[in-house]
């Protein structure tokens, strides 16, 4: 069984259009992230979330929102798409503490037409 | 901006010799280091965590942690091909709140 699964694997799209990602995670973590990786292949970190607390990185625009429906899940919305959000967008588990391990999903590879 | 700086490389290395990956860190406070290992097209996955200054060893894998020089390096003896990747460094901010990546080296091992 896969222990972090994001859908869709590839998304292309138009500018202007919203889109979600979807992430879900079997291994009974509290906390989940979202990455994205641009084409420099610079891993930087955009949410971090647990049923508790939402940590925004303060340099992600306000188009990006992560909704969770359960622990288990944690979804990125992104309105009004941009040519720059082209990137590869990483979901992530752990347990508390970003001192713990995380576990990525497989990414989704997002163009932006 | 506190950053996490590696050498993108590529570092290349023939079969059975020691690869070293250096990273270094300005936040001061960081206290928790890991080594990511990332295959062309695949996601990150833990190579090894470090948080005492000293040397840490898994395996094949030591990583190195000097606090006092913001220094984290990652030595793989007997380097295989299959070691060939992108190695990421990353450090937990002082606050704990987020995860900075390096933008990774790039490890080549020729047989």
């Amino acid at each position: 069984d896969t222990a972090v699964s994001q859908t869709p694997k590839y998304l292309v799209t138009q500018m202007g259009n919203d889109k979600s990602i979807k992430c879900e995670q079997n291994l009974g973590h509290d906390t989940m992230y979202w990455y994205k990786q641009d084409s420099k292949k610079f891993l930087k970190i955009m949410f971090s979330y647990n049923n508790k607390e939402l940590i925004i990185n303060e340099t992600v625009p306000n188009r990006f929102s992560p909704k969770s429906p359960d622990k288990a899940h944690l979804n990125l919305h992104i309105n009004s798409l941009e040519l720059g959000d082209s990137a590869v967008y990483f979901c992530a588990s752990s347990r508390p503490g970003l001192g713990e391990t995380q576990y990525f999903g497989p990414g989704t590879r997002l163009l932006v037409l | 901006q506190k950053e996490v700086e590696q050498n993108s490389g590529p570092l290349s290395v023939p079969e059975g010799a020691i690869a070293s990956l250096n990273c270094t860190y300005s936040d001061r406070g960081s206290q928790s280091f890991f080594w990511y290992r990332q295959y062309s097209g695949k996601s990150p996955e833990l190579i090894m965590f470090i948080y005492s200054n000293g040397d840490k060893e898994d395996g094949r894998f030591t990583a190195q942690l000097n606090k006092a020089s913001q220094y984290v390096s990652l030595l793989i003896r007997d380097s295989q091909p299959s070691d060939s990747a992108t190695y990421l460094c990353a450090a937990v901010n002082q606050a704990g709140t987020a995860l900075i990546f390096g933008k990774g080296t790039t490890l080549s091992v020729s047989s």
